[in-house]
């Protein structure tokens, strides 16, 4: 299934400004994480929303989900260039220590 | 911070060849996990570990891999007869508890190339 696609799939705005990331997905998940990943490099974790939650916040970044939408987002603020790198949303859909599905990703690049 | 590592970082391989990717866990973790990541493209899950058995496997999890934790630290990833789109970057995963309110952690990954 393509669960966890996330749109746009790449994404250039100036140091400062804001991005937003999207991700749908199509069957009954039990959390949705977000992670990040620099060119080539390792996953990194960044927040875990659980489905009986709407809206998670840490430090600059902010996730919300609509479960009835099969959809969430991952908001950004004060972008820095240093926050260029690709994110991925997954989705855990049992709890039973199952697998993350992911999406393809979407590429931010922000400019200084 | 306790964190999962991986190595080697990196392998170049010829094609037909076995390759032994490994992972270290981090220590109080019960479930364990490998994806790849082919170049450009997203990560794919591969095989799920808990309790010294498999507990899930994708259908990329043929006949050629397989998985083992010898000795309680470490869990490798052995590709038996290396093909050329086995060429990928292979992310090992550990998790504390099932339940889903912890994340799955990842290694830096192991860049494979099969040539």
């Amino acid at each position: 299934s393509q669960q966890g696609e996330e749109d746009p799939q790449a994404l250039s705005i100036q140091e400062g400004e804001n991005a937003t990331m999207n991700c749908s997905y199509k069957t009954s998940i039990n959390n949705l994480q977000w992670y990040r990943q620099n060119s080539g490099r390792g996953l990194v974790h960044l927040i875990l929303i659980r489905s009986n939650e709407r809206e998670k916040h840490s430090g600059r970044l902010r996730v919300t989900l609509d479960t009835s939408k099969k959809s969430s987002s991952l908001l950004i603020t004060a972008s820095r260039a240093a926050d260029t790198a690709s994110y991925f949303c997954a989705t855990l859909e049992d709890n039973q220590g199952g697998k993350l599905i992911f999406g393809q990703g979407t590429e931010l690049s922000v400019k200084p | 911070e306790p964190e999962v590592t991986q190595t080697p970082s990196h392998q170049v391989t010829q094609m037909g060849q076995e390759v032994i990717l490994r992972c270290v866990p981090i220590s109080n973790h019960l479930y364990f996990y490998w994806y790849r990541q082919i170049l450009g493209q997203k990560v794919e899950f591969l095989v799920s570990f808990y309790n010294n058995e498999i507990s899930e496997k994708s259908e990329i999890f043929d006949d050629q891999f397989s998985v083992e934790r010898p000795d309680g630290s470490n869990f490798t990833l052995k590709i038996r007869s290396t093909k050329l789109e086995d060429s990928a970057m292979y992310f090992c995963a550990s998790l504390r508890a099932s339940g889903g309110q912890e994340t799955q952690y990842f290694g830096p990954g192991t860049r494979l190339l099969v040539l």
